[in-house]
Formats: C-alpha cells, structure tokens, sequence
C-alpha cells in the first residue's frame, strides 16, 4: 500500500486557518486521498476526499498537488472542537478482492490555543 | 451520530475469558469492518465482513472470529483474553464503495485484567 508522511502534532491559533501536509510520495495514479479525523474518546470521522482536483465542503477544503505527490487538508477558521488526530489516507480506486479498508497511519495531532 | 451503533461501551473481563463485542451499521451499509486501538499500535484494521460473507483479514489474530448476520448486524469474539487485548474496539460501515466515506461507531473499550 502507498504511504502517507504527516506531521506528529501541529498547533493552531483558535480563529485562525490551520494548513495540515501530507506527503504521498509513492501514490498511484488510482489512489484517492482520504482525510478523516479522530476526537478525544471518539470513533474516526470522515472529513474529506478527493483524486486530483481541489475540493471543498462544509468542513475543510483538501488542496492536492499537480503531480499529487503531496496534499493538504485546510481547516479555515479553527475552533477548539477542532481539537484531534487528523489522518491522511490513500484509498485505492480498485481492489482485487473488492475491499476498502482504511490504511491509518500515525496522523497529525492538532492542539487549538484559545 | 454516525448511526453506527456498538454495544458494550466498556467491558472488563479477567484473562482466559470469551467476550463478544456488537456492531449494528448504518441503514443500508452492507460492509462491516472492525478495528482495534491501542496505545502502541494506533488503528489496526481487524477484518471485513460485506453482506455477511468475509471479505478481507488483517491483522487478526486466531483467537479473535467475526460474523455478520442476515440483518446485517456483526459480532467480533474475542476469546482467550490477555492483558495485551486491552484496547478500543471500533466497527465502521459504508456502502463499500470507493468514492464513499466510512462511518464509525463510538467503539467498546475493553479492559482485560
């Protein structure tokens, strides 16, 4: 499976825009790339997902790089909910035996300052 | 609320015991998988279940089994517990495609003691 390289831990001032890289050197050209985000005492939440084009929703924008070697996940105002471990993830558009399990990583710790 | 439900929250048992951990999905999913979380590991994928026939193992070790019943819901049993089964147990669902998100429960902390 292609790998995903984040950061350990990253801080943002609360109200201000959080930029989270990841590198995905290794990725294929069917591999969709994932972000979800896990809360203290939660299960994962799904954040966002794209292939090659910049995408937006109503939680973060995922800005992908032309050669798609390298991503990041933008939250525009953070929040102290926004307070998690946020995972990077390649999912593969095709499995042989039709299985889309998600690969977690070690993922980036996200502290928000008041 | 994901709508993915996951019974027991918590679950303390002594070593050597069976436990078993349920998983109802969100309506419509038909592929259950299962996780486990540990300090040490981070979120281990354990097995897939799509439509009540298995689909992918990972990291599963022999005395852990899962099933998944005609409606839907699924079991993971673990059994001949040790102290290093500690851990959050975390089932997620989605209509198995992949362009689609996953759904994740609130997981079943199991304590081994």
């Amino acid at each position: 499976d292609a790998k995903t390289t984040q950061p350990n831990s990253m801080e943002s001032n609360e109200e201000e825009p959080v930029h989270l890289p990841c590198n995905h050197s290794t990725i294929s050209g069917t591999d969709y790339i994932h972000w979800y985000r896990q809360l203290p005492s939660q299960g994962p939440e799904y954040v966002i997902h794209g292939l090659t084009s910049n995408v937006n929703n109503r939680m973060a924008s995922l800005a992908i790089a032309e050669d798609r070697k390298s991503s990041t996940l933008i939250l525009h105002r953070a929040t102290l909910r926004d307070a998690a471990v946020y995972y990077c993830i390649l999912r593969p558009l095709s499995s042989g035996a039709g299985s889309y399990q998600l690969t977690f990583g070690k993922g980036t710790k996200l502290s928000v300052i008041p | 609320d994901s709508g993915v439900t996951q019974t027991p929250k918590h679950l303390i048992t002594a070593t050597g015991q069976r436990v078993t951990l349920r998983c109802s999905p969100r309506s419509g999913d038909l592929s259950v998988y299962w996780y486990q979380q540990s300090l040490d590991q981070g979120l281990q994928f354990l097995i897939q279940y799509y439509n009540g026939e298995e689909r992918a193992k990972g990291n599963i070790l022999e005395r852990f089994s899962a099933q998944q019943f005609p409606d839907l819901h699924s079991e993971l049993n673990l059994s001949s517990l040790e102290l290093g089964d500690s851990a959050l147990y975390f089932c997620a669902s989605s209509e198995d495609s992949w362009n689609t998100e996953a759904f994740f429960g609130q997981g079943t902390r199991l304590t081994v003691v």
